[in-house]
């Protein structure tokens, strides 16, 4: 159990550029989860998917969010045409359903900062 | 719709002390109550856990006991430590096993 993996743990890019972030959960959990968390706050859900389905989306997710799980496994979550508000950090968690209340297992986070 | 308040911080502590952080909740029902810690620079780790009114969690010298007449989940510990400094986040399990946070309370704890 290597733990969820998160890449890269820092970006740092220009207001209007795209960036991408990448999951990689626990190999035998079929959930996973994007949360952002600000200063200060606690971490917002925004997506989950099961296997490769995406199944709930927050209204926190605007147009220009977008994440995939293509084949179940590890998750991209891509933002386009970033603005300074998304500066936040991003964290993926990961779950295995079936079991009774299965805990989510967190990464450390990608933190990014839009200049 | 779902959502859990805790205490503000920061709390500061001398080393030995009695920790409280208090947390309560909004839910339909009774969700499963759990507290997780950031420590410095590092993911969110489950500290304790409560899946049902009466339980209690432990951990690491940690107790929360799950209150639904309060609906509370307070979190306390006896003696703290240095290495306790961190920031403590209380969350309910709603639906689809999707954890809903508390903004989180950093503790301090000074030598």
């Amino acid at each position: 159990d290597t733990g969820v993996s998160q890449n890269p743990r820092h970006k740092i890019t220009k207001r209007g550029q795209n960036v991408t972030f990448r999951c990689d959960p626990i190999s035998e959990h079929n959930r996973l989860y994007w949360y952002r968390q600000t200063l200060g706050q606690g971490p917002e859900f925004l997506t989950y998917f099961q296997n490769e389905a995406q199944l709930e989306k927050s209204r926190l997710l605007s147009d220009r969010f977008s994440a995939e799980r293509p084949k179940g496994s590890f998750s991209t979550l891509e933002i386009q045409r970033t603005e300074q508000g998304d500066s936040a950090m991003y964290l993926c968690a990961s779950s295995l359903v079936g079991t009774d209340n299965s805990p989510l297992h967190f990464g450390n986070g990608t933190r990014l900062t839009v200049t | 719709g779902d959502s859990v308040t805790q205490m503000e911080g920061p709390v500061t502590l001398s080393e030995e002390a009695f920790l409280t952080i208090n947390c309560t909740y909004t839910a339909t029902g009774y969700p499963s109550l759990f507290w997780y810690v950031q420590y410095p620079g590092e993911g969110l780790q489950l500290l304790l856990k409560a899946t049902k009114a009466d339980d209690k969690g432990s951990n690491k010298g940690f107790e929360a006991t799950y209150r639904k007449e309060t609906t509370s989940f307070h979190l306390e510990k006896g003696s703290v430590q240095v290495s306790d400094s961190a920031v403590y986040f209380c969350a309910l399990l709603g639906g689809y096993n999707k954890l809903i946070f508390g903004a989180g309370t950093r503790l301090a704890v000074h030598p």
